[in-house]
């Protein structure tokens, strides 16, 4: 079993939707909490990070943690096709901030006009 | 790409030829970090560095190897390529930090390197 499971989709949506993606996780270890985009042929590039549990906001992102479901969510409201893109999930645990991080594969996401 | 290069950005090499990939950062980021990116698998860890001729190992590092002589620059080595190679290659970096903004230990990754290994 991977430590960080995540649906890899495709996912398709129409634009206006809430579109929400999700990960679990076995590591109980694990205190933060990354979601990254990643286009077509480029590098990810950070979206969201969390640090234990909670959600945090910004814009149309929200970013939910419950670590006693091992469970991580992102949702986007209002999804454009702009946002048509792999959300790839990723976290650590806590203490050093050396080393590797753990990802999921990704999940595809198309939002069509 | 947070002032991070990537070069070659593509490579089609021959089964048992050496390959070099080079990243270059301009951010003057401790942390540098090297990652594959293959279907199935997302992005799995090959080698890291903590500073200039610290390195480490991943959690796939068999067959590669890397060299830090400078701040700014981190090497991937294949020393002798196989088709299994054939992947996406990111190179990332990130700064410590145990205060501040979340951000300063977060990685933040280059284009990637297209390998295909014939």
């Amino acid at each position: 079993q991977k430590e960080v499971e995540q649906d890899p989709g495709p996912l398709s949506v129409p634009e206006g939707a809430i579109v929400s993606l999700n990960c679990t996780y076995s590591n109980s270890a694990f205190q933060y909490f990354m979601w990254y985009r990643q286009y077509s042929r480029k590098g990810p590039e950070l979206l969201m990070y969390t640090y234990s549990s909670g959600n945090k906001e910004d814009g149309r992102f929200t970013a939910q943690v419950d670590k006693s479901s091992k469970y991580i969510s992102l949702f986007i409201r209002d999804s454009q096709p702009s946002d048509s893109a792999t959300y790839l999930c990723a976290m650590r645990p806590g203490g050093s901030t050396l080393g590797r991080l753990y990802f999921g594969r990704g999940t595809q996401l198309t939002v069509w006009p | 790409d947070a002032g991070i290069t990537q070069s070659p950005r593509h490579k089609v090499t021959e089964t048992g030829t050496p390959v070099t990939l080079r990243c270059h950062q301009t951010e003057n980021h401790r942390y540098m970090y090297w990652y594959r990116q293959d279907p199935g698998h997302g992005l799995r860890l090959i080698h890291y560095s903590y500073g200039v001729k610290d390195t480490d190992k991943g959690e796939v590092s068999d067959g590669y190897s890397v060299s830090r002589s400078k701040t700014e620059d981190f090497l991937l080595t294949l020393e002798s390529a196989t088709s299994s190679q054939t992947s996406v290659y990111f190179c990332a970096i990130s700064e410590p930090g145990t205060s501040g903004p979340p951000h300063r230990d977060t990685q933040y990754f280059g284009p990637g390197t297209r390998l295909t290994v014939l």
